[in-house]
C-alpha cells in the first residue's frame, strides 16, 4: 500500500517556542491530507483538511493561528505549532488521501510533541 | 453531531477464541464505516469498509456488516491469532467517501499464546 512518512518521530521542545512537523505521501500525490491529534487511550481528533494550493479547513475550536499547517506540494504537508504551551504535547498525525483509490486514507506512524 | 462509540478495551484472548468489538454510530444521512487497525510503532491501516447498509466488509479474517437498523458496524473474527494484537478504530466517514473521518476511541486487542 502507499507509504506515508512523516519526521519528526519524536520531538521535546521548550514552553514558547515552534515546532514543525512535515507529512510526506511517498509513492502518490495526495490531493487532500489531514492531520488528527490523538490523546492517551482516546481516539484521534480531527483538527483540519488540508488541500494542496489552498488554505486549510479547521474543526470547531481548533486554532488556526496556533496550528498553521501548509500542503505547498501534492506530497507534502507541514504542521506547525507556534508558541507551544505543555497542553499542546500530544500525538499528532497525519493521513493522505489520493480521491483516486475512493475511501482509503493512508495514514503517518505519528510524531510525539512534548512541551516543557 | 455525528459520533462513534467503541467497546472499551483491553481486551485479552488467547489465541484462537472467537472476537468481538462493538462499534456503534450516530449519523445524520448514510456514513461509509470503516475500521482501522495500528499494530504498535505504526500508523494506522485501513482494515476493511463497508459503505451500505447490508454491506458487509471483511479481510484478514475479519468482518463486519453495516447494520443500519441498529447503527452497528461490530468486528468479529473467528480465531485470533497473536500477531492480530493491536488497537483497532471504528470511523465513519461524513463525506460518504472516506474523506473525513470521526473516530471512535479505540480498543487495544492483547491476545496471548
Amino acid at each position: 500500500g502507499a507509504v506515508v512518512s512523516q519526521h519528526p518521530s519524536r520531538v521535546i521542545c521548550k514552553s514558547g517556542t515552534s515546532v514543525k512537523i512535515e507529512c510526506r505521501s511517498l509513492d502518490f500525490q495526495a490531493t487532500t491530507m489531514f492531520w488528527y491529534r490523538q490523546f492517551p487511550k482516546q481516539s484521534l481528533m480531527l483538527m483540519a483538511t488540508s488541500n494542496e494550493g489552498s488554505k486549510a479547513t479547521y474543526e470547531q475550536g481548533v486554532e488556526k493561528d496556533k496550528f498553521l499547517i501548509n500542503h505547498a506540494s501534492l506530497t507534502l504537508s507541514t504542521l506547525t505549532v507556534t508558541s507551544a504551551h505543555p497542553e499542546d504535547s500530544s500525538f499528532y498525525i497525519c493521513s493522505a488521501y489520493s480521491g483516486i483509490d475512493s475511501y482509503e486514507q493512508y495514514f503517518g506512524p505519528g510524531t510525539r510533541l512534548t512541551v516543557t | 453531531g455525528n459520533s462513534v462509540t467503541q467497546m472499551e478495551g483491553p481486551v485479552t484472548l488467547s489465541e484462537e477464541a472467537f472476537l468481538t468489538i462493538n462499534c456503534t454510530y450516530t449519523a445524520t444521512g448514510y456514513p461509509s464505516l470503516f475500521w482501522y487497525v495500528q499494530y504498535p510503532g505504526e500508523g494506522l491501516q485501513l482494515l476493511l469498509k463497508a459503505t451500505k447498509a447490508d454491506d458487509k466488509g471483511s479481510n484478514k479474517g475479519f468482518e463486519a456488516t453495516y447494520r443500519k437498523e441498529t447503527t452497528s458496524f461490530h468486528l468479529e473474527k473467528g480465531s485470533v491469532q497473536v500477531s492480530d494484537s493491536a488497537v483497532y478504530f471504528c470511523a465513519l466517514s461524513e463525506d460518504n467517501q472516506g474523506g473525513k473521518l470521526i473516530f471512535g476511541q479505540g480498543t487495544e486487542l492483547s491476545v496471548k499464546p
